[in-house]
């Protein structure tokens, strides 16, 4: 099962507005991750937020953590064209460090030029 | 770094044949992973190695197996290939296993007819 659920599963936006994302994940998490993926391609890490943290940034990622709604979100400000992708949270499974992760079903995101 | 890479890029399969699928994580990682993708199911964990050791497996049958080899480089197998196979399957390397960033392959496309 789905540790991670996404919303809204696909947004469409224009060129230059700002995009937001919601993750909702079950249980006591060590980080949460993001990551984008092209159509079909593979995976690329975006952010990731550890538990003791509430907010991120890179470039123009956000990423907000509010362990008591379990809950994270991110956001994409100014967005272009290219951000087109789909994204993804993820959180490790489990309280030790095995490699697992456990990922929403993702966002669709589409930036009309 | 060069980044992780997975060979073949695409296979067609016919149900019952077994493949084998490559992957080569970036250099001093030590922990590699597996995924399988489909449009259904999302990304599902399959397994991951730490030098050369399964820590954690997947809920999936016994037809997908996996060993990690002393250079770090993985591959997985997977016997008497049914057609629900078909999927995009994805190997990601990291540092420490789920409590770092992992870094995706580009993938091995693989179809079963």
């Amino acid at each position: 099962s789905q540790q991670g659920e996404e919303d809204p599963q696909a947004l469409s936006i224009q060129e230059g507005e700002n995009a937001t994302m919601n993750c909702s994940y079950k249980t006591s998490i060590n980080n949460l991750q993001w990551y984008r993926q092209n159509s079909g391609r593979g995976l690329v890490h975006l952010i990731l937020i550890r538990s003791n943290e509430r907010e991120k940034h890179s470039g123009r990622l956000r990423v907000t953590l509010d362990t008591s709604k379990k809950s994270s979100s991110l956001l994409i400000t100014a967005s272009r064209a290219a951000d087109t992708a789909s994204y993804f949270c993820a959180s490790p499974y489990g309280s030790s460090n095995t490699g697992k992760l456990i990922f929403g079903q993702g966002t669709t995101l589409q930036v009309k030029p | 770094k060069a980044g992780v890479t997975q060979t073949p890029r695409y296979l067609i399969k016919t149900r019952g044949q077994q493949v084998t699928l490559s992957c080569s994580p970036i250099s001093g990682h030590r922990s590699v992973s597996w995924y399988q993708q489909t449009p259904g199911q999302g990304l599902q964990f399959l397994f991951e190695y730490f030098s050369e050791t399964q820590r954690n497996k997947g809920n999936f049958p016994g037809r997908f197996s996996g060993r990690q080899f002393s250079n770090s480089r993985s591959e997985m197998n997977v016997s008497t290939l049914e057609l629900g196979d078909s999927a995009l399957y994805l190997c990601a390397s990291s540092l420490e296993g789920g409590w770092s960033e992992q870094y995706f392959g580009p993938g091995t496309r693989l179809t079963v007819t």
